[in-house]
């Protein structure tokens, strides 16, 4: 079955330190490749998606991620944090193919201090 | 856009009784999914429908759980009899066309808490 590894369950960074979350997924064939995030008290929001073309995708707020295909990863990075980044972060994957459901990671809480 | 619409916000109830979840998906779409989020298992995936038909429902957890789509602007869950451990916050997200051919919209969540 197919899965999501985000191995940095709690990140704590100061203002303006960079950022990268890692995300690794075990399936082997096309992929679509999302990162949402969740601000406290909120709901899932979309970050980014990539689906083909340029591996290195650019989202809101200044984030961005790079897909590997080599290596089945897919990190998000930012390259300075604000406060306002805490939230959790979800690394989610797609089959092109078979069962086309949404597969999660266990998420990411990213703390920023002032 | 109002966006994914649930209701209740929150819900208590006692173990036994039956729970119903709702959720108007946004207009237009005709993909809906219903996931579970908790500290143990993070976001599950329930179930999903594509146009009001249940796709998948290899995540709904046992036959306590069942899901409604009756028509494209309407769903439910629900859950009878509830126990403790269905304590979770749910959510609804819709979006068009097939699951992960596009983004999927989050509604704000029903936080349900079995006693």
């Amino acid at each position: 079955a197919q899965s999501v590894s985000q191995h940095n369950h709690h990140v704590i960074l100061s203002e303006a330190a960079s950022l990268e979350l890692g995300c690794n997924y075990s399936y082997g064939g096309t992929v679509n490749l999302f990162w949402y995030v969740q601000y406290p008290g909120q709901h899932l929001q979309l970050l980014l998606k990539y689906f083909s073309g340029d591996p290195l995708v650019k989202g809101i707020k200044g984030f961005e991620a790079e897909f590997i295909k080599s290596k089945f990863s897919f990190n998000l990075r930012k390259p300075s944090v604000q406060w306002s980044d805490t939230a959790e972060y979800f690394c989610a994957v797609i089959q092109y193919t078979g069962r086309r459901a949404l597969t999660f990671g266990s998420g990411t809480r990213l703390q920023v201090q002032p | 856009d109002a966006g994914v619409i649930q209701s209740p916000r929150h819900e208590v109830t006692e173990m036994g009784q039956e729970v119903t979840l709702r959720c108007k998906p946004i207009s237009g779409h005709n993909s809906l999914f219903w996931y579970r989020q908790t500290m143990m298992r993070g976001l599950e995936l329930l179930i999903y429908f594509n146009n009001n038909v249940p796709i998948d429902d290899s995540g709904m957890p046992e036959d306590r759980f069942s899901a409604k789509m009756p028509n494209a602007s309407f769903s439910t869950l629900k859950i009878q009899p509830s126990e403790p451990r269905d304590s979770a916050v749910y959510f609804c997200a819709s979006s068009p066309g097939l699951a992960g051919d596009n983004e999927q919209f989050f509604g704000p969540g029903t936080r349900l808490t079995v006693l």
